[in-house]
């Protein structure tokens, strides 16, 4: 089992719809959550982060844990074409004591 | 507030040969981290720093890959000598606290190996 999962996707959503992306971990020990975007080319930008269980909004980003089922989601609403980039979900603490990223999800917006 | 700054941008080297990587974190942050991003997986932590002693180096490998961060502030890793696997991106990132917290991310420096 791989430390963080997510669907490498594309994940295709038409302008103005909502993007849900999603990540499961398997250390239940992990503390940190992180969503970063990575546009093709470029390096990882931090968009969110969450420690607690619920949601955490942050302008047209939600973040979403639920530590119990160890589930980590970002929502983004309204979505734009310039949102068409890689997520990256990261997850930190547990055994490791270091940052786990998954593969990433490739996010299409449709214009 | 500067970013973290990484050089050179672009490195093309043949097998066999030696590279280095320079990178210089924002003012303030403690802790330094190289990873390593292979297209299409996510980053991959080779080594890590607190101030300038290592905190985790079990990813690095240490035949060909060494790094150090002299006076706590700016680090360098140096790949000698390189291999085909080698191309990939090398990403420095620094945080302010080692446990958890926010790590940003530097330009990267893309590597190929011919």
């Amino acid at each position: 089992q791989k430390e963080v999962e997510q669907n490498s996707g594309p994940l295709s959503v038409p302008e103005g719809a909502i993007a849900s992306l999603n990540c499961t971990y398997s250390d239940r020990g992990s503390q940190s959550f992180f969503w970063y975007r990575q546009y093709s080319g470029k390096s990882p930008e931090l968009i969110m982060s969450i420690y607690s269980n619920g949601d955490k909004e942050d302008g047209r980003f939600t973040a979403q844990l639920n530590k119990a089922s160890q589930y980590v989601s970002l929502l983004i609403r309204d979505s734009q074409p310039s949102d068409s980039a890689t997520y990256l979900c990261a997850v930190h603490g547990g055994a490791t004591n270091k940052l786990i990223f998954g593969t990433g999800t490739l996010l299409a917006v449709q214009p | 507030e500067a970013g973290v700054a990484q050089s050179p941008r672009y490195k093309i080297i043949e097998k066999r040969q030696s590279v280095a990587f320079w990178c210089n974190p924002i003012s303030g942050h403690a802790t330094l981290y190289w990873y390593q991003q292979i297209l299409g997986q996510g980053p991959k932590l080779l080594i890590q720093f607190q101030n300038n002693g290592v905190v985790d180096d079990s990813q690095l490998p240490k035949d060909r890959f060494s790094a150090e961060r002299l006076k706590g502030v700016d680090s360098t890793l140096k790949i000698q000598p390189a291999k085909l696997e080698d191309s990939a991106v090398y990403l420095c990132a620094s945080s302010l606290v080692i446990r958890g917290y926010e790590q940003y991310f530097g330009p990267g420096t893309r590597l190929t190996v011919t």
